[in-house]
């Protein structure tokens, strides 16, 4: 069974611009947990999807939004980017929610 | 108090030695308890699951689960370099029906 997929790896964006990233599920499962890490700190949880619908929501701006569609892939979109935005984000996938969670191997996004 | 937490380290271990990693977690309720090993700059990966009370056992990996002290361990035995890593808890939070991580405990292994 495939695993996790992001894309893009690797993005860089500049002050101000906006980025879309994308997260392919495992195969029949129906959450989607979007987590921002940044370099020493822990999982900052962003929020998660299940079924189209988003179930937590994290401690970020509003300039962080995802969605989710029907086939379970997810997007997670940041607006007028600022330097403290780059970081690792990592998606991960499970199949209900609040259960064992698979990870992408993630998108390294630089904000210049 | 944070729902989950760990020692953030470093944990500094010698090569064959066994490292203790710890969690504690705020919820009493909580069903399940997951260990993840994540190395520098990839993404975390799923070392072993334990939702019973007791000792659960994969390889050189041993994890530890007490509710009624609220905390969970894993052991790693014959510790290796290649074990020097971040290691995160993740607890299952009923109340909320989400997933919790712990700031992760970063183990070194020493030759």
């Amino acid at each position: 069974k495939a695993g996790v997929t992001q894309t893009p790896r690797y993005l860089i964006k500049t002050r101000g611009q906006q980025v879309t990233l994308s997260c392919s599920p495992i195969s029949g499962h129906r959450s989607v947990s979007w987590y921002q890490q940044t370099p020493g700190q822990g999982l900052q949880f962003l929020f998660e999807y299940f079924s189209e619908t988003q179930r937590n929501k994290g401690n970020f701006p509003g300039r962080f939004s995802g969605r989710q569609f029907s086939n379970s892939r997810s997007e997670m979109n940041v607006s007028t980017l600022e330097l403290g935005d780059s970081a690792l984000y990592l998606c991960a996938s499970s199949f209900l929610e609040a259960d064992t969670q698979y990870f992408g191997p993630g998108t390294r996004l630089t904000v210049l | 108090q944070k729902e989950v937490e760990q020692n953030s380290g470093p944990l500094s271990v010698p090569e064959g030695a066994i490292a203790s990693l710890n969690c504690t977690y705020s919820d009493r309720v909580s069903q399940s308890f997951f260990w993840y090993r994540q190395y520098s700059g990839k993404s975390p990966e799923l070392i072993m699951s334990i939702y019973s009370n007791g000792d659960k056992e994969d390889g050189r990996f041993t994890a530890q689960l007490n509710k009624a002290s609220q905390y969970v361990s894993l052991l790693i035995r014959d510790s290796q370099p290649s074990d020097s890593a971040t290691y995160l808890c993740a607890v299952n939070i009923r109340g909320a029906q989400k997933l919790v991580f712990g700031q992760g405990t970063r183990l070194t292994i020493n030759p």
